[in-house]
């Protein structure tokens, strides 16, 4: 089946400084979501994408649908301690409906 | 509605012992979907239905799981005879399904461990 591939797969950073991170794919995605998990909790949705070279933000966060439609980007601005969690990218599998989801990037920021 | 809940938030059982989680999906959404996640891993897809027909099962699915959706509202997924490797977050999303709109929205899990 489809993979997702996160990188990096963990990050420490300072509190304020800005993070990066991204997903790929060997097979094209029609649909990219991101979601921040937190320990204990379900995954919470943060931005949903849906066209080729679309741009969304919510608040600090920034994500981009690559125009190969085979990636997308995840932009984090003057992080702050309750960033912290993991983020995962996710697409529906093609051919069918239901959601595949990376391994996560584990984001840690020192205050 | 409050989102989608999960009962119980922790559950600790033997081995060969059943188990039965139960899901309540945010109210209008037609789509329920059963994840299990283990540590340092993505959520893995287990099952999906639409209003009461489950529509598809992953082969991660086995013998000893079923899940029920019987009256198009909540759900509950039963393990049989429980194994040391079943131990992991049981995840429930819900959604409101139509093409160009996949998003899912997750409840807080249920945490199996299997002693």
């Amino acid at each position: 089946g489809q993979q997702l591939n996160q990188s990096p797969q963990s990050m420490f950073i300072q509190e304020g400084e800005d993070v990066s991170m991204n997903c790929t794919s060997s097979s094209i995605f029609n649909t990219w979501l991101w979601y921040k998990q937190e320990p204990g909790e379900g995954p919470v949705l943060l931005i949903a994408l849906y066209k080729a070279g679309e741009l969304t933000s919510n608040g600090r966060l920034t994500a981009q649908f690559g125009i190969t439609r085979k990636d997308s980007f995840l932009n984090i601005s003057a992080s702050i301690p309750s960033d912290v969690g993991i983020y995962f990218c996710a697409g529906p599998q093609g051919g069918s409906e239901k959601l595949v989801f990376g391994k996560g990037t584990k984001l840690t920021v020192n205050p | 509605d409050t989102g989608v809940s999960q009962n119980p938030r922790h559950k600790i059982t033997k081995r060969g012992q059943n188990v039965t989680f139960r899901c309540d999906p945010i109210s209008e959404h037609n789509r329920l979907y059963w994840y299990r996640q283990t540590l340092g891993q993505g959520p893995e897809f287990l099952t999906y239905f639409q209003n009461e027909a489950q529509l598809e099962k992953s082969r991660l699915l086995s013998d000893r799981f079923s899940a029920e959706r019987p009256k198009g509202s909540f759900s509950t997924l039963e393990i049989q005879r429980t194994e040391q490797g079943d131990s992991a977050m049981y995840l429930c999303a819900s959604s409101y399904w139509a093409r160009g709109n996949e998003k899912l929205f997750f409840g807080s899990g249920t945490q199996l461990s299997v002693l």
